[in-house]
């Protein structure tokens, strides 16, 4: 199975400043053939269930802010909020899809500090 | 728009089998590359993902459940069943059922279900 480790477990940032979440797969999650990286961001809010932000390691999902951005590839992996509002506290889970059995990070808790 | 609802019972006793159905719309389970995902989550803790059925009615399962685990799909009524025997107080959680787009639009879970909780006690 592939392991996803995240990191940090938890971050308090302020408000307008930069949150940076990563995410190491134990294995490459990079599809050679057509140079996409199999792995996505969730952000999950208490009592809701987890959404799509970024799909292919960079892909903004339609309708998700800018300020929400996705670097890395094959085995690291970074989610960037370029300047944290309110409503972004969450937890936030990266997830590879590139083989079965799928994984999820353990999440990463954002809050302001 | 597609939409997915997760039903089942809220209570099991351990030992027992249970059965969660999820009734999509917005979609339909034979176009190719589409598929239906198992997720859950007990309280406090990570993502599991469970099982995927896809249009073709190839299935996969977790290592760790495959054994314990059974998904299907009925395209006319809009729905798709796990089953999983053998429910423990570590089965306690939320179970989601999720959208996988084809390959071509990325081959992921781009929407999920609210959820329905599975409690296990005797």
């Amino acid at each position: 199975d592939i392991v996803l480790t995240q990191s940090p477990d938890s971050l308090a940032v302020s408000l307008g400043e930069r949150a940076t979440i990563n995410c190491k797969s134990s294995r490459s999650v990079l599809y050679n053939s057509y140079k996409d990286n199999y792995l996505a961001w969730f952000q999950q809010k208490p009592g809701q269930p987890p959404t799509l932000l970024i799909y292919w390691a960079s892909t903004r999902e339609s309708g998700v802010p800018d300020r929400f951005s996705g670097s890395g590839s094959g085995t690291d992996f970074t989610l960037t909020i370029s300047s944290l509002q309110a409503e972004d506290v969450a937890v936030y889970y990266c997830h590879q899809y590139y083989s079965t059995p799928l994984t999820f990070g353990g999440g990463t808790k954002v809050e302001i500090k | 728009q597609i939409t997915l609802k997760e039903s089942g019972p809220t209570l099991v006793k351990p030992t027992q089998t249970v059965t969660l159905t999820c009734t999509f719309s917005g979609f339909s389970l034979t176009t190719t590359g589409v598929g239906v995902g198992w997720i859950r989550q007990p309280p406090g803790k990570a993502l599991e993902w469970l099982a995927l059925i896809y249009w073709d009615d190839d299935k996969r399962y977790s290592s760790s459940l495959a054994s314990r685990l059974t998904v299907t799909k009925d395209t006319s009524k809009n729905q798709v069943v796990l089953t999983m025997t053998n429910m423990g107080p570590v089965d306690t959680a939320t179970y989601y059922c999720a959208h996988r787009r084809p390959a071509t639009k990325g081959a992921v879970f781009d929407m999920w279900g609210q959820g329905t909780t599975v409690i296990v006690s005797s």
